[in-house]
């Protein structure tokens, strides 16, 4: 089946930093998601990129379609205590699944 | 609240049992989605309706998994003889949309254990 390889699969990050993550696939999406999960409740749909090399930003997040169709990558700029969670990126194939990815977590050192 | 509503949030039952799982969408969201999450993994696509029809039922793992939403609004999703391997946080999710964003609004989850 479709899998999505999503990295890193944890970051421990001080407060301040930026933080890079990045999903990749061996098939193509019509459309890559960004959510964010917290504890105790369901994913939050952070940004939605519909177009093969649209950069979309959202606050200090900032998202890009990779050209080939095969990847993304997120962005956080200036990370603060209230980013911690675990992001999923999620591809739209060509039947109108969702794939996800397995996530990334984020921790901010103390 | 306006948000999408699941009970309960959390299920103990035993080997064997029958389960059932709620889910309120968003008023208006013809789409509704169940998703089964196991512990570091992303949601795992089990059933879609739109409307009152499953439009999409492929990611129901067996038999034993059966969901209903009789008047387009409220879901159950329903697990006859509940096994060990079932055990998951069950996540609801509804959309204003026809399939094809992928833009989802999901509820807190059902944590189901099976002892």
């Amino acid at each position: 089946g479709q899998q999505l390889n999503q990295s890193p699969q944890s970051m421990f990050i001080q407060e301040g930093e930026d933080v890079s993550m990045n999903c990749t696939s061996s098939s193509i999406f019509n459309t890559w998601l960004w959510y964010k999960q917290e504890p105790g409740e369901g994913p939050v749909l952070l940004i939605a990129l519909y177009k093969a090399g649209e950069l979309t930003s959202n606050g200090r997040l900032t998202a890009q379609f990779g050209i080939t169709r095969k990847d993304s990558f997120l962005n956080i700029s200036a990370s603060i205590p209230s980013d911690v969670g675990i992001y999923f990126c999620a591809g739209l194939d060509s039947n109108y699944q969702l794939i996800w990815g397995a996530g990334t977590k984020l921790i901010i050192k103390p | 609240g306006a948000g999408v509503s699941q009970t309960p949030s959390n299920k103990v039952t035993e080997k064997g049992k029958y389960v059932e799982l709620r889910c309120d969408p968003i008023s208006g969201h013809t789409a509704l989605y169940w998703y089964r999450q196991s512990l570091g993994q992303g949601p795992e696509f089990l059933i879609y309706f739109q409307g009152t029809g499953a439009a999409d039922d492929s990611g129901l793992p067996n038999d034993r998994f059966f969901a209903v939403r009789p008047e387009g609004s409220v879901s159950t999703l329903k697990i006859q003889r509940t096994e060990r391997g079932d055990s998951a946080v069950y996540l609801c999710a509804s959309s204003y949309s026809v399939r094809g964003t992928g833009e989802l609004f999901f509820g807190e989850g059902s944590r189901l254990t099976v002892l």
